[in-house]
């Protein structure tokens, strides 16, 4: 049974750019979460989906936004990227609420 | 709000035996995880635990008192690949929190030969 999988795994953009990261969660796992973790902060909860629908949200800019597809499959995009959201973006998915979450390997993405 | 407090370092030798507690305060308690994260890598589910007692799984085990807001992960038989960062994470369903994990800051353990 195949993990979570993140596209891509490392990512270099310049401020002002926007960008889009992937994650395939385990196959029959609805609910998708995501986090950005870095040195100073920790693991911060970004969003989290379930069949489709955003059903909570961390303390992040409106730059920050996601969605999910009919297929589980989510995306992450950041918007007018600043230096600070260099960070490693994880994804996690587990069966439901109630269930264990399971991590992706990560996106690491630097902003220069 | 959520309060989940865990050392920051660790250190014990190969073989050896090692508790990393961790400490909690959430509105609406549904689950503890223990994760493992290597520098650079993804954190590894190692246990979820949602009633009290204890869980054991090979070398680790994890115990939880939801009473006292406190979890325990136990790691037996100490390798130097178990050195790693350590994190503790309470999942919330208070309020509009369904589904969320908040983390610890981690524990770094460093095990020596």
């Amino acid at each position: 049974k195949a993990g979570v999988t993140q596209t891509p795994r490392y990512l270099i953009k310049t401020r002002g750019q926007q960008v889009t990261l992937s994650c395939s969660p385990i196959s029959g796992h609805r609910s998708v979460s995501w986090y950005q973790q870095t040195p100073g902060q920790g693991l911060q909860f970004l969003f989290e989906y379930f069949s489709e629908t955003q059903r909570n949200k961390g303390n992040f800019p409106g730059r920050f936004s996601g969605r999910q597809f009919s297929n589980s499959r989510s995306e992450m995009n950041v918007s007018t990227l600043e230096l600070g959201d260099s960070a490693l973006y994880l994804c996690a998915s587990s069966l439901n609420s109630d269930s264990e979450a399971f991590f992706g390997q990560g996106t690491r993405l630097t902003v220069v | 709000g959520q309060n989940i407090d865990q050392p920051t370092e660790m250190t014990a030798t190969e073989g050896a035996i090692v508790q990393i507690n961790c400490t909690y305060q959430t509105s609406g308690f549904n689950g503890l995880f223990w994760y493992q994260q290597h520098a650079g890598e993804a954190p590894t589910f190692l246990s979820y635990n949602v009633l009290d007692g204890l869980e054991e799984k090979g070398r680790f085990s994890s115990f939880l008192s939801r009473s006292k807001g406190y979890s325990y992960l136990l790691l037996k038989e100490l390798q130097m690949k178990d050195s790693a960062s350590y994190l503790c994470a309470v999942r919330d369903l208070g309020g509009s929190t369904l589904g969320r994990l908040y983390f610890g800051r981690g524990t770094q353990l460093t095990v020596w030969p």
